[in-house]
């Protein structure tokens, strides 16, 4: 039973627009999020997250939305640039874990063209 | 970058034989995790540490067992590969529970 679901395997974008990238989860347990971006041969490297206590999280191009009611949160890019392909992960945490553990969604992929 | 380096970063083995990655951390972060990531599975948590001698298990951890014997190193074993073990490996660390940050990754196959 996935608890952090990524429903979108595969997304594409012209370059210069938005990239919606979209996130649901079922505990609500869960009290942070994060989002990961990942190149091939390369380890996920960390991109932005957001406590449960808020409903947006900005940084540079990237804002992260959560909207708690619905259990989803979503990571926007703007404006989308060539080198944004990649394999982006949402992650949760859960506050009932003393070890901090993550769970991932299954990925969306990313292409920007140009 | 968080100073995480994982070794090696590819390796063929025999189903049957044993097989031990290492991860090596110079943050002093208290926390590891081993993941292993699969098409169409994101990444799973295999085994994660939050001391020395200090483990415990993930939700994949069948045929894996690890060990922490220093704070720096965290070393994953497959004490008999099989074939399903095939997969990227990834290790991770955190200091206070917030972001985790991932080494480079090791490629196994099993044949």
């Amino acid at each position: 039973d996935q608890q952090v679901k990524q429903n979108s395997p595969s997304l594409s974008v012209q370059e210069g627009r938005i990239s919606i990238l979209n996130c649901d989860y079922t505990n609500s347990m869960f009290d942070y999020f994060l989002w990961y971006k990942k190149y091939p041969a390369e380890g996920p490297t960390f991109l932005i997250s957001i406590s449960s206590i808020k409903d947006k999280n900005e940084d540079g191009r990237f804002t992260v939305f959560l909207n708690k009611s619905a259990k989803h949160l979503s990571l926007h890019i703007v404006p989308s640039q060539p080198g944004d392909s990649a394999v982006y992960f949402c992650a949760a945490r859960d506050r009932s874990e003393s070890s901090y553990k993550l769970i991932f969604g299954s990925g969306t992929r990313l292409l920007v063209r140009p | 970058d968080a100073g995480i380096t994982q070794s090696p970063r590819h390796k063929v083995t025999e189903t049957g034989t044993p097989v031990t990655l290492r991860c090596h951390q110079t943050e002093n972060h208290r926390y590891m995790y081993w993941y292993r990531q699969d098409p169409g599975h994101g990444l799973r948590l295999i085994h994660y540490s939050y001391g020395v001698k200090d483990t415990d298990k993930g939700e994949v951890s069948d045929g894996y067992s690890v060990s922490r014997s220093k704070t720096e190193d965290f070393l994953l074993t497959l004490e008999s590969a099989t074939s399903s073990q095939t997969s990227v490996y990834f290790c991770a660390i955190s200091g206070q529970g917030d972001e985790q940050y991932f080494g480079p990754g090791t490629r196994l196959t099993v044949t």
